[in-house]
């Protein structure tokens, strides 16, 4: 049973375009959110994150947006570069407990010239 | 200031072996995690300690044990490798103040 989930394995954009990345949760006592990026042959780097009070958090080129009620949250990152090409990974929290990451599948963003 | 080191980077096994992978932070976080990526499944967590002295299991704790040996380091040990158990595996540490976690370059593993 996957409690997130990143639909889309792969995405292509152009430079200077906008990329949006989507992530689906199921678990409704998820009340923190993030995201993460990687590139090959290094560990994850948090880029993100997401209180469930709020519905937005922007950071630089880099926002989040929160949809509690439909259990949805993006990624936009605008605009796009060629350093963006990674792996992202949306993580999902509950405030109570260990605060134990549950991670999508991914999805592999390139970022063409 | 190092963050999270992992060692080995690589690792060939036969069936049957044993190997410990090793973790250790310089950030003075409380919990530290280990992780495996395996393509398409994201990042699975194995098992985790919240502070020194305590692990519990994740996910996916089958086949794995661990050690917080002091308030750095973090170990996990294969008993007896499956050819399931080939996979990219990642350490974390997180302060307890945050939800952000700290991850290690990894180690990738065969088990042939």
């Amino acid at each position: 049973d996957q409690q997130v989930k990143q639909n889309s394995p792969s995405l292509s954009v152009q430079e200077g375009r906008i990329s949006i990345l989507n992530c689906d949760y199921t678990n409704s006592m998820f009340d923190y959110f993030l995201w993460y990026k990687k590139y090959p042959a290094e560990g994850p780097t948090f880029l993100i994150s997401i209180s469930s009070i709020k519905d937005k958090n922007e950071d630089g080129r880099f926002t989040v947006f929160l949809n509690k009620s439909a259990k949805h949250l993006s990624l936009h990152i605008v605009p796009s570069q060629p350093g963006d090409s990674a792996v992202y990974f949306c993580a999902a929290s509950e405030i109570q407990g260990a605060q134990k990451l549950v991670f999508g599948q991914g999805t592999r963003l390139t970022i063409n010239p | 200031n190092a963050g999270v080191t992992q060692t080995p980077k690589f690792q060939v096994l036969k069936t049957g072996q044993s190997m410990t992978l090793q973790c250790a932070q310089d950030m003075n976080h409380n919990s530290m995690y280990w992780y495996r990526q395996d393509p398409g499944m994201g990042l699975r967590l194995i098992y985790y300690s919240a502070s020194e002295g305590t692990t519990d299991k994740g996910e996916v704790p089958n086949g794995y044990n661990v050690s917080r040996l002091n308030k750095r380091e973090f170990s996990l040990r294969l008993e007896s490798a499956a050819p399931s158990q080939t996979s990219v595996y990642f350490c974390a540490s997180q302060t307890g103040n945050s939800y952000e976690q700290y991850f290690g370059p990894g180690t990738r593993l065969t088990v042939t």
